[in-house]
This record gives structure tokens, C-alpha cells and sequence, in this order.
């Protein structure tokens, strides 16, 4: 699993958009690009993933650059309830020894 | 949505009493995991498994042990709980769904030890 590096924190306020980045510098070529978020007391769970480009869903953006050595996470006008821990997680389903650990995630705090 | 169950969701027992967490998915996966998570801390992975009588330690060491003998069910047991093993327990799988490489956790197993 490539090695992820994220801010710990950000803040920001409701109805801003919030762009997390992550760095992956030994992403390899067969690694898709995961985010999850995870709120208190519960499991995370599955955002967005991603190759190149751009990708978009209802719930938020993902954008890599042609190197694919970084990834942004953009939410489009947060509210309150995106306060969360944001993870990004770079692999391929079929990497061996893939042990799939968890970095320190992105604690994002959305005020009023 | 997932198909990922974890139970009990909270637990309060003495120490020294012996605990099993159960894990239960109905999504054929081959891979599980355990992870150990303290609020507002880090998940830490203690255990997985890449199929059935498959079972690793993983980076954080734990005096937990599993099981995996069916490939839905991935338990977890302590033999003799102590006040440190208080700590909320997530269980996940990872398989291919409606994307290429997705993992499912479950909600969680509170565990206090008294």
C-alpha cells in the first residue's frame, strides 16, 4: 500500500468548499486512489475512488493530476454534518502483503 | 450499503472474563480485517485474514486472537479482558462492489473493561 501523506486538520464554514490533498509519491501504476469518511463512534465508509483525472459523485469530487502523484478531495458546500475524519488510501486490490493501513486521516471541522 | 454486521455494539465486562466480538459479511469477500480504534485516535489494524484458515497479526501488537473457518464469519476473542483492552472494534471486508477496490466496515464494537 503507497505511503499517504494528509493535513491533519482543516476548518471551514458552512456552504464553503472544503479541498483536502493528498500526497502519494510511490503510487504505483496499478493503484487506484480511495477516499473514506468516518464520523465519530462509526466504521468509515466509502466516498469516492479514482485513476486520473476527474471523477464526481453526488456527494464529492476527486481530482488527480496526469503524475498521480497527489489526489484533492473537493466537498462541494459543506454543512455541519461533514464534520468527519477524512482518509485517503492509495492500492490495488490484488497488491500482495497488502496489509491495508489506515494514515492519520484529515480531522475536518465545518462551523456554523 | 454494506453487509457487514458487528456484535455486540457495546459490552461492559469485568476483568479477566473471557470475550468474543463477532463479524459477520454476506458479501463473499476473501479479505477481513480487525482494527482497533481509541476516540479521536488513529485506526490501528491488529488482525486480518485473506481467506478462510488464513490469519495475520497486523502493525499493532494485540492479545487478541481470531478465528476465520467460514469465510463470512471472522470472530475476535480476548481470553482475559484487562481495563486496557477498552476500545471501540471495527470489523471490515474488501472486495470488488459497484467500484474496483472497496472496503465495507461494520459499526463498531465498544468494548469497556471494568
Amino acid at each position: 500500500l503507497a505511503k499517504t501523506t494528509q493535513p491533519i486538520s482543516m476548518d471551514s464554514y458552512e456552504g464553503q468548499e472544503v479541498n483536502i490533498t493528498c500526497s502519494h509519491n510511490n503510487i504505483a501504476t496499478n493503484d487506484y486512489i480511495t477516499w473514506y469518511q468516518q464520523f465519530p463512534s462509526q466504521g468509515p465508509r466509502f466516498i469516492i475512488q479514482g485513476y486520473k483525472t476527474k471523477v464526481t459523485n453526488e456527494v464529492a469530487s476527486l481530482f488527480i493530476p496526469a503524475d498521480r502523484k497527489s489526489s484533492t478531495l473537493s466537498l462541494p458546500r459543506v454543512s455541519l454534518s461533514d464534520t468527519a475524519v477524512y482518509y485517503c488510501l492509495v492500492g490495488a486490490l490484488k497488491a500482495a502483503g497488502n496489509k491495508l493501513t489506515f494514515g492519520g486521516g484529515t480531522r475536518v471541522l465545518v462551523k456554523p | 450499503e454494506a453487509d457487514i454486521y458487528q456484535t455486540p455494539r457495546y459490552l461492559v465486562i469485568g476483568t479477566g472474563k473471557k470475550i468474543t466480538l463477532e463479524c459477520s459479511q454476506t458479501m463473499g469477500h476473501d479479505k477481513m480485517y480487525w482494527y482497533q480504534q481509541d476516540p479521536g485516535m488513529e485506526l490501528h489494524l491488529i488482525h486480518y485474514s485473506y481467506g478462510v484458515n488464513s490469519t495475520e497479526k497486523g502493525d499493532l501488537s494485540s492479545e487478541s486472537t481470531v478465528s476465520r473457518i467460514r469465510t463470512e464469519h471472522f470472530p475476535l476473542t480476548l481470553e482475559s479482558a484487562r481495563p486496557s483492552h477498552t476500545s471501540q472494534y471495527l470489523c471490515a471486508s474488501r472486495g470488488i462492489g459497484r467500484v474496483r477496490d472497496t472496503i465495507y466496515f461494520g459499526e463498531g464494537s465498544w468494548l469497556t473493561v471494568v
